[in-house]
């Protein structure tokens, strides 16, 4: 069982590029959310997923775009990066709803410049 | 906007001492309160999730309570290792999952 992995680790974009964060989880889970976490600041929710087919829009989606076409996968867009979208991002899975706990993913370091 | 607060910041306590911190979050909208720890370097792990006024939960030396109708969730450690030393975090869930920003724990030998 890996869990939630994430690919890539770390990556660097230049401002007004383009790329996609992978998320998967082999556990079977229903929900799966992406956060990014900022220095000082809590993990802020971008994205959920409650199933294949189903995303819905967390505290800071401006600037992202998920899909969910499998259970498994879960991929994050960014289509015009910029400065503020310097981050961590993490990848999170759950069983079922907001009453059951999250598996997060190891995470990607991003930096746009 | 929707806050969850954590208090205290950070934290310094010696070996053995116990501890305990607080989360604060709206009393409207619940659906269940969730504590993680946050070693560095690692992602989070999740240590509780309660959903009932009054819950308690334990899991070895940590344990945790709520308070749902004055909008409250205590985490307390008894008898700190330094391997307890790690962020801990609390995440309310309403419409969706809003996270505080972390109690950073240090336990000095």
């Amino acid at each position: 069982n890996a869990g939630v992995t994430q690919t890539p680790k770390f990556r660097i974009l230049k401002i007004g590029q383009s790329m996609t964060l992978q998320c998967t989880q082999d556990m079977n889970h229903n929900y799966m959310y992406w956060y990014r976490q900022d220095p000082g600041m809590g993990l802020k929710l971008i994205y959920y997923s409650v199933g294949a087919g189903i995303t819905d829009k967390g505290e800071v989606p401006n600037g992202y775009n998920v899909s969910r076409s499998t259970t498994e996968d879960f991929p994050l867009r960014l289509e015009l990066a910029a400065p503020s979208q310097t981050s961590v991002y993490f990848c999170a899975s759950s069983y079922r709803d907001r009453a059951y706990e999250q598996y997060f993913g190891p995470g990607t370091r991003l930096t746009v410049t | 906007i929707l806050n969850v607060e954590q208090s205290p910041q950070s934290l310094h306590v010696q070996e053995g001492d116990s501890t305990n911190f607080t989360c604060s979050f709206p009393s409207s909208n619940f659906y269940a309160l969730h504590w993680y720890r946050w070693e560095t370097a690692k992602s989070p792990e999740a240590l509780f999730v309660m959903t009932l006024n009054g819950d308690e939960k334990k899991k070895g030396r940590i344990s945790a309570t709520l308070n749902t109708k004055e909008g409250y969730s205590y985490l307390y450690i008894k008898g700190s290792q330094p391997e307890d030393s790690a962020t801990y975090l609390c995440a309310f869930a309403g419409n969706q999952f809003y996270f505080g920003t972390g109690t950073s724990l240090t336990v000095i030998p």
